[in-house]
């Protein structure tokens, strides 16, 4: 089975400054890993997700992960954050076979002021 | 493209009542649906997942009969709420996976909000 540990549950930064949101999951099995962001009263949204290859994967709105494996860790950064970056952030790991299933860390709260 | 939707939004029903809520893959043919379950401030949990055409396979702890999950076809799966109580009252998400966006991708649906009264 599979966990994800997402040890902050709400990360304050101001406009433009760096963020980091930690994840570290745990698997005796190859994974996948994402990461979901839920905006307030909307769905979750992909934002970005590793499945094999170059271990740093990007999105289209700045955010990039690193996965790394021998620290079980896929951290989510981006350099300078926007008021609209305020949101949810879930973490997300599954197993690369059968069914796939998804599971989340507890969520970390991102919320970024002027 | 590959858009989820969720009918109803949210419902408020009275206790012992059964509420249907429906999950539909709107431009793409979903070949495995999941149900989650989401508390206030809480991650998502997996409740079940079902194939469409097969039986659901549900998590350990959820009860089948309790929550009836039927994936009839390829763009729909209803979740069925029987004879719910306050304890049910919760944010059910629906997510679905089809053949695009990659592997271990799942599209999300909006979410329903249930109150049981």
């Amino acid at each position: 089975a599979q966990s994800v540990t997402q040890l902050d549950s709400q990360v304050p930064v101001f406009e433009e400054a760096p963020v980091e949101l930690r994840c570290n999951y745990s698997s005796s099995v190859s994974v996948y890993l994402f990461w979901y962001v839920q905006y307030p009263n909307q769905g979750l949204q992909l934002l970005l997700k590793y499945l094999s290859g170059s271990t740093l994967v990007e999105s289209i709105n700045g955010f990039e992960a690193e996965f790394n494996k021998s620290q079980t860790s896929f951290h989510l950064r981006k350099p300078s954050v926007h008021i609209s970056d305020t949101a949810e952030y879930f973490c997300a790991v599954s197993e690369d076979t059968g069914f796939q299933k998804l599971v989340f860390g507890t969520g970390t709260r991102l919320l970024v002021s002027p | 493209g590959a858009v989820v939707s969720q009918h109803p939004s949210w419902v408020i029903c009275k206790s012992g009542t059964s509420v249907k809520i429906e999950c539909r893959s709107l431009d793409f043919q979903a070949t495995t649906m999941f149900w989650y379950r989401q508390f206030p401030k809480q991650s998502l949990m997996l409740m079940a997942t079902s194939n469409e055409g097969s039986k659901a396979t549900y998590e350990q702890g959820v009860e089948k009969d309790k929550f009836l999950i039927n994936h009839a076809s390829l763009t729909l799966s209803t979740l069925t709420v029987t004879s719910a109580h306050p304890e049910d009252s919760s944010f059910y998400i629906c997510s679905a996976r089809g053949t695009s966006g990659g592997a271990g991708t799942q599209y999300f649906g909006p979410g329903t909000r249930l109150t049981v009264l």
